[in-house]
């Protein structure tokens, strides 16, 4: 596609369920971010993908935070045992090298009731 | 490690000028401009990859002093269109990509 896409938009789940996040990036970027935004804040650096390398997951939260990008393309975002803190958009972004200009998705917006 | 922007808000009437500051306590590799409208996502605004670089892009331009590791955005003669949050960005160590405090812009008629 001509963006990157965000799937799903919207996720609601029940305190302490799995969630899946997926991120389908612009073809041919090398790059790809995932960043967590709370209502009222700036997005929050999670973590960074060269291709298929997890280069940096210094920002993920928890280690209930795990992510990856098997193929060098489309990547996922999973959240084990959610609780309510987790409540945000998060937000994925693609470049065609690192430091270069981000195109980010729609986002998910995720609510843990 | 997160730069810090001043104002915090601003509100504008159609035509008047403004400047948005980032400033790091971090050595400045690149920054980035990005402008988020409420409900939508961050989209970019422009790079500056060097010390001293100042950018242009309509009425929207961009200054870089990597010695007093600050970036400043101009919008000059604003539009409606301009109203949002306005965020810098910079690399830091490694590969982390911190996005600044924000910066909401209001324009109105």
């Amino acid at each position: 596609g001509a963006g990157v896409s965000q799937s799903p938009r919207y996720k609601v789940a029940k305190r302490g369920q799995d969630v899946a996040l997926r991120c389908d990036p612009i073809s041919g970027h090398v790059s790809l971010f995932w960043y967590q935004q709370a209502l009222g804040q700036g997005p929050e650096f999670l973590t960074y993908f060269q291709n298929e390398a997890q280069l940096d997951k210094s920002g993920l939260p928890s280690d209930r935070f795990f992510a990856e990008r098997p193929e060098g393309s489309v990547s996922t975002l999973k959240i084990q045992r959610t609780q309510q803190e987790d409540s945000a958009v998060y937000l994925c972004a693609s470049s065609q090298q690192g430091g270069q200009p981000q195109h980010f998705g729609d986002g998910t917006r995720l609510s843990i009731l | 490690q997160q730069p810090v922007q001043s104002p915090q808000a601003v509100i504008l009437r159609e035509g008047e000028d403004a400047v948005i500051n980032c400033s790091s306590s971090k050595a400045l590799y690149s920054v980035h401009w990005y402008r988020q409208k409420h409900g939508e996502a961050p989209v970019f605004l422009m790079i500056l990859l060097k010390g001293g670089e100042q950018k242009g892009h309509d009425k929207i331009s961009a200054s870089f002093n990597e010695k007093k590791q600050q970036s400043s955005l101009y919008l000059t003669a604003s539009q409606l269109s301009y109203s949002g949050t306005y965020f810098c960005g910079t690399a830091q160590t490694g590969n982390q990509f911190y996005f600044g405090t924000g910066t909401s812009l209001t324009v109105i008629p």
